[in-house]
């Protein structure tokens, strides 16, 4: 049992927009951590797709955006590409836990 | 191009220490904070612990007293130590480079290495 939730499957046809939460609590995201996600391709390692909530690295296309708010954050994706089909992920930090938390994870399958 | 590279057994036995090595290319393991994070199947990441250039540490407390990562900076590599090792030890091990923010909080991890899986049976 993660300590952030997401829900485990979403799915989209090419060219549409999907979107994917990542619930906390007050100890977490609603205690004003910030929030990261990475994309893991199968059979390969995480890769940073947004830091600091909504910021995305150098090379991760703009249909990538992310955003906070209260004890949740949202991964969405628009113009949806075969090639966006992975696992996703959220990470923020754990006072309670005094540690870093990641989500359970979200298998997107683009149809 | 800072690149990660993990390495050591994939199978340990249970009760044994597993030793897991990261080498680093493309840049000195001097500066940064490094990460190791473990993936066990079907599961979201779980964070380790984080070794920092200055010596210093911070470790999951779920596993703090089984956990230990050190560094040799004469070959830039950065190793994991878990002790009392079970099979919910059994993961994919990743280290990653932990990048360092004045404005947010946590630091975010970047980039991974490939992975290694290790297999915790007797």
């Amino acid at each position: 049992q993660s300590v952030l939730t997401q829900p485990p499957s979403v799915s989209g046809a090419p060219g549409q927009r999907v979107a994917i939460s990542c619930t906390g609590s007050g100890s977490n995201i609603g205690a004003n951590y910030d929030v990261h996600w990475y994309q893991q391709l199968a059979g390969t390692a995480p890769k940073l797709l947004i830091y600091g909530n909504n910021n995305r690295p150098s090379g991760v296309p703009d249909r990538f955006s992310g955003s906070k708010s209260g004890t949740s954050a949202s991964l969405a994706i628009t113009g949806l590409q075969a090639e966006d089909e992975a696992e996703y992920f959220c990470q923020s930090y754990d006072s309670s836990l005094t540690a870093v938390v990641f989500g359970g994870g979200t298998k997107l399958t683009v149809l | 191009q800072l690149k990660l590279q993990e390495s050591g057994p994939g199978l340990v036995k249970p009760s044994e220490t597993l030793s897991l090595t990261c080498t680093v290319s493309g840049g000195s393991i001097s500066s940064f904070f490094w990460t190791w994070i473990r993936q066990s199947p079907g599961k979201g990441p779980e964070w380790l612990g984080y070794l920092h250039y200055n010596g210093d540490t911070d470790y999951n407390p779920s596993l703090k007293s089984r956990v230990s990562i050190s560094a040799d900076t004469t070959k830039n590599q950065v190793s994991l130590r878990l002790t009392s090792l079970t099979a919910a030890d059994t993961a994919v091990y990743y280290c990653a480079r932990e990048t360092i923010s004045s404005t947010y909080h946590p630091h975010w991890f970047d980039p991974w290495g490939q992975g290694t899986l290790v297999i915790v049976s007797s």
